[in-house]
């Protein structure tokens, strides 16, 4: 079993629309929780932090459940440049604190 | 502030010879990792240095592989003999301390091709 798991998609998004996708963790002694952007063949891009009161950045909402091991992200208003894969990625779960354990991310196209 | 590079951007190296990959983290930043992706599958951890020595090491695949930061600036992964499933994209992190609060900046990659 993967350690993170998420929907390959892709997800088609009319622009301005909203999408939403998660990611479930194996590993309940995960401690951290991130949400990365990936462009076509370039390097992965923090987009933001996890918390576990849930959190919002612009259009961007990321939720927790510690419960049931999984992770959200929302995109509301979707635009054009939001096309990109997402990848979720958990941490601290092992000794080594900086270790990032990437899913293998979820595409989503906006479409004009 | 320069981010993350690395170098080379692409290498194309036949089944058995040796490649070496070089990262330049950002100036200061003690934690510098390095990370695998094989086509179609996820990102996944090689190793984390802690200026130049080695922190955690469990990702790197085998003995083939051997990585070195010599002074603590820049690192090195070289890859010897190299085999067709060592193929895929090569990416180096880096962070000013090895904690959660702190975000790990990655270099554009070294797409390494095996034939």
């Amino acid at each position: 079993r993967k350690e993170v798991e998420q929907d390959p998609g892709p997800f088609n998004v009319p622009e301005g629309a909203t999408v939403a996708f998660n990611c479930t963790y194996s590993n309940s002694a995960s401690q951290s929780f991130f949400w990365y952007r990936q462009d076509c063949r370039k390097e992965p891009k923090l987009l933001m932090s996890v918390y576990s009161s849930g959190n919002e950045d612009g259009r961007f909402t990321a939720q927790l459940n510690r419960a049931s091991q999984y992770i959200s992200l929302l995109i509301r208003d979707s635009k054009l440049s939001d096309s990109a894969t997402y990848l979720c990625v958990v941490k601290g779960a092992t000794d080594s604190w900086g270790k990032l354990q990437f899913g293998a991310g979820t595409q989503v196209v906006v479409t004009p | 502030e320069a981010g993350v590079t690395q170098f080379p951007s692409h290498s194309v190296i036949e089944k058995g010879q040796t490649v070496t990959l070089r990262c330049d983290p950002i100036s200061g930043h003690d934690n510098l990792y390095w990370y695998r992706r094989v086509m179609g599958k996820e990102i996944k951890f090689l190793l984390h240095f802690v200026k130049e020595s080695k922190q955690d090491e469990s990702g790197m695949p085998n003995n083939r592989f051997l990585a070195e930061r010599t002074g603590g600036t820049y690192s090195t992964l070289k890859v010897q003999p190299a085999e067709l499933e060592d193929s895929g994209v090569y990416f180096c992190a880096s962070a000013r301390q090895d904690r959660a609060t702190y975000e790990q900046y990655f270099g554009p990659g070294t797409r390494l091709t095996v034939t």
